[in-house]
């Protein structure tokens, strides 16, 4: 089976860090991806990891570790923009289907 | 083109009648992806088209769906007798090759309502 799990919500102030964290159970694994989307606009690609480790792009950071089946993405800095949904995705072998999990919906406050 | 087109951006069907839906890729891409969102969720597989292989049909929720893929470019999912249930946002999604180290690239949708 198939199962992508992440916080429904969360809620962070301008400024500050935040952790949205993602775990995965799939048939075979093939890379995460993180995909940003704010309300009523198409998802936009963050990161993408495949090996162990973080990889840091500007304010946004992922991590993997595959033994845990376990993900997270950092935002530093937070601005009022970032406020959007984060997807956590996951690409299983064999056909490449590339599944997603339900979103974290950020909220950043003043 | 530039970027994943979709048409119609919104559709208002009766339950009962059919609806089409197209999607035209980035030129080249040869990977193309179906999803459905439903309101504040997140994006549920449907099918996937990869070069000429036989599509990845497994997302479907039923037979009333279906979908093409003419001359590895434009796909149209077709919802046959639509119910309410199917109201969503029917998101297409293409990637430069098979590779799963590709990003995917995202119409802006078809936003689907079935009165």
């Amino acid at each position: 089976g198939q199962n992508i799990d992440q916080p429904t919500e969360m809620t962070a102030t301008e400024g500050a860090i935040v952790q949205i964290n993602c775990t995965y159970q799939t048939s075979g694994f093939n890379g995460l991806f993180w995909y940003q989307q704010h309300a009523g606009e198409a998802p936009t690609f963050l990161s993408y990891n495949v090996l162990d480790g973080l990889e840091e792009k500007g304010r946004f950071s992922s991590f993997l570790s595959r033994s845990k089946g376990y993900s997270y993405l950092l935002l530093k800095e937070l601005q009022m923009k970032d406020s959007a949904s984060y997807l956590c995705a996951v690409v299983n072998t064999g056909g490449f289907k590339t599944i997603f999990g339900a979103g974290t919906r950020l909220f950043v406050k003043a | 083109g530039a970027g994943v087109s979709q048409s119609p951006s919104n559709k208002v069907t009766e339950k009962g009648k059919d609806v089409e839906l197209r999607c035209d890729p980035i030129s080249g891409h040869t990977a193309l992806y179906w999803y459905r969102q439903s309101l504040g969720q997140g994006l549920e597989f449907l099918i996937y088209f990869q070069g000429n292989s036989a599509p990845d049909k497994s997302g479907l929720p039923s037979d009333r769906f279906s979908a093409e893929r003419t001359g590895g470019s434009v796909s149209t999912l077709t919802i046959q007798r639509t119910q309410q249930e199917d109201s969503a946002v029917y998101l297409c999604a293409s990637r430069k090759d098979g590779r799963n180290t590709g990003e995917l690239f995202f119409g802006e949708g078809s936003r689907l309502t079935v009165l």
